[in-house]
């Protein structure tokens, strides 16, 4: 299916463990963001990568790594995860062109126990 | 480094009109709006290049104040459909290409 896809969509973790949310899409977006959303504080960005190979912190970076080792995936991986991390975790997606319109992910809601 | 959004909280009666300020203590180079109704992903609404640019989609327009480093959306006699959370957001160029940084939201609820 041709869009931008989000796996799981839900995901319960125990503290201390490593977790790793998939984000997939189609239309060889140069640009891929992810963000988290908390109630109070919006749209946090995490990381983001500008193609594959680059990448680059964003507002809220610690305790998240990321890798494009492919222009159409962009996972983000939680090393050890912590319960501040419960979060609902979302994918974004735009063309290499400035100023372009991002599509987004469904997101993961991801729960540290 | 997020824009600044007012109001947190609107509710609404059908029909009335809303207004939603974006504002930034640093200069906006675009500013991007979206839409989240609950449950779902935001949404594209539209994005402002230039100062003084003004741009409309249905009854829903926004304006781009790019010396006050402000934008401001517009919904004019609102619908049901209107309801959710809005978003601005902005890009801000660095190293490593362009990071797209947004504010905490407007929650819009419209009543009937």
């Amino acid at each position: 299916d041709a869009g931008i896809t989000q796996s799981p969509r839900y995901k319960i973790t125990e503290t201390g463990r490593q977790v790793t949310l998939m984000c997939h899409q189609t239309w060889s977006h140069s640009y891929m963001f992810w963000y988290r959303q908390d109630l109070g504080h919006g749209l946090r960005l995490i990381y983001y990568s500008a193609a594959a190979d680059i990448t680059d912190k964003g507002e809220v970076p610690d305790g998240y790594v990321v890798s494009r080792s492919k222009t159409e995936n962009f996972p983000l991986t939680l090393e050890s995860a912590t319960r501040s991390q419960t979060s609902v975790y979302f994918c974004a997606s735009r063309t290499g062109g400035l100023n372009t319109e991002a599509f987004f992910g469904q997101g993961t809601r991801l729960t540290v126990v | 480094q997020q824009p600044v959004q007012s109001p947190q909280a609107v509710i609404l009666r059908e029909g009335e009109d809303a207004v939603i300020n974006c504002s930034s203590s640093k200069a906006l180079y675009s500013v991007h709006w979206y839409r989240q109704k609950h449950g779902e992903a935001p949404v594209f609404l539209m994005i402002l290049l230039k100062g003084g640019e003004q741009k409309g989609h249905d009854k829903i327009s926004a304006s781009f104040n790019e010396k006050k480093q402000q934008s401001s959306l517009y919904l004019t006699a609102s619908q049901l459909s209107y309801s959710g959370t809005y978003f601005c957001g902005t890009e801000i160029p660095n190293n490593a290409g362009n990071m797209l940084t947004f504010g905490g939201g407007t929650r819009l609820m419209v009543k009937p």
